[in-house]
C-alpha cells in the first residue's frame, strides 16, 4: 500500500530565509511524486512533480524538490521565502505500477513571517 | 482556459437529507477524481473515473456515497442520508489522460451537515 508522511503540521520561517517542507513516502514499486499548494478557500494547485530523470525538480513560484530514493524522501525547498508563500502544502505519491490514484499526506501549513 | 468547476461552493444540509455535488472537469480530460478533505486531515480518495472504464470506487466510505459521470464529462457525487461526519470539503480533480500525471483541482464544495 502507498503512503505519505509529512512529519510537520506547521513550519514557520522568516521572510527571506530558506524553507524546507518535509515529505517521506512508501510505495511497492517506483514512485511518481507531487507537491500541491492550497491557498485559503481555494482548490489545490500543482507545484511540481518527479516522474523520472534528474533527482532535483524545479516547479512553480521558485520551489524545487529533491527525490532521494535511499531515504524515500521528496522534500520541498525554496531558497528565499516570501510572505505570499504562506499556505497549506501537500505531498502526494502514486505507484508507477498500475493505475492507482494519488495518495496525499495530511499537509503542512507554512507560515512566512515578515 | 477554464479550469475545473464545482457547484455549489457551499452546501448546508440537515442530517438525514440527500445531497448532490457537481463537478465540471476541464474539457477533454478523460480522468476524473473525487476527494474529501476533512479538517486537519489530508485528502481522502473517494472515486476515480477513467474514460469508459468501470470506476474505481475503492475509496467510498459507505454505501451512502455514490458517483456517476455522464457522457465522460460532468460528474455528480451523491451522499444519501447525510451524517454529521460527512461534513468536509469535497474536491474534484481531472487529468488529461493515461500518459499525463498531474491532476487539476476544482475549488471544492464545502458541505456542512447540521
Amino acid at each position: 500500500a502507498q503512503s505519505v508522511a509529512q512529519p510537520e503540521d506547521q513550519v514557520n520561517v522568516a521572510e527571506g530565509n530558506p524553507l524546507t517542507v518535509k515529505c517521506t513516502y512508501s510505495v511497492s514499486g517506483n514512485p511518481y511524486l507531487f507537491w500541491y499548494v492550497q491557498y485559503p478557500n481555494r482548490g489545490l494547485q500543482f507545484l511540481l512533480k518527479y516522474i523520472t530523470g534528474d533527482n532535483l525538480v524545479k516547479g512553480s513560484y521558485g520551489f524545487e524538490a529533491e527525490f532521494n530514493k535511499s531515504q524515500t524522501s521528496f522534500h520541498l525547498k525554496k531558497p528565499s521565502a516570501l510572505v505570499s508563500d504562506s499556505a497549506l502544502y501537500f505531498c502526494a505519491v502514486r505507484d508507477t505500477a498500475g493505475n492507482t490514484p494519488l495518495v496525499f499526506g495530511k499537509g503542512t501549513r507554512l507560515s512566512v513571517i515578515a | 482556459g477554464a479550469g475545473v468547476s464545482q457547484s455549489p461552493s457551499n452546501k448546508v444540509t440537515e442530517k438525514g437529507k440527500d445531497v448532490e455535488l457537481r463537478c465540471d472537469p476541464i474539457s477533454g480530460h478523460t480522468a476524473l477524481y473525487w476527494y474529501r478533505q476533512s479538517l486537519g486531515q489530508g485528502l481522502e480518495f473517494l472515486i476515480y473515473f477513467q474514460g469508459n472504464s468501470a470506476p474505481d470506487k475503492s475509496g467510498l466510505p459507505s454505501d451512502r456515497f455514490s458517483a456517476e459521470r455522464t457522457g465522460g464529462s460532468v460528474s455528480t457525487l451523491t451522499i444519501q442520508r447525510t451524517q454529521q461526519e460527512d461534513s468536509a470539503v469535497y474536491l474534484c480533480a481531472s487529468r488529461p489522460g493515461q500518459r499525463s500525471y498531474e491532476q487539476y483541482f476544482g475549488p471544492g464544495t464545502r458541505l456542512t451537515v447540521t
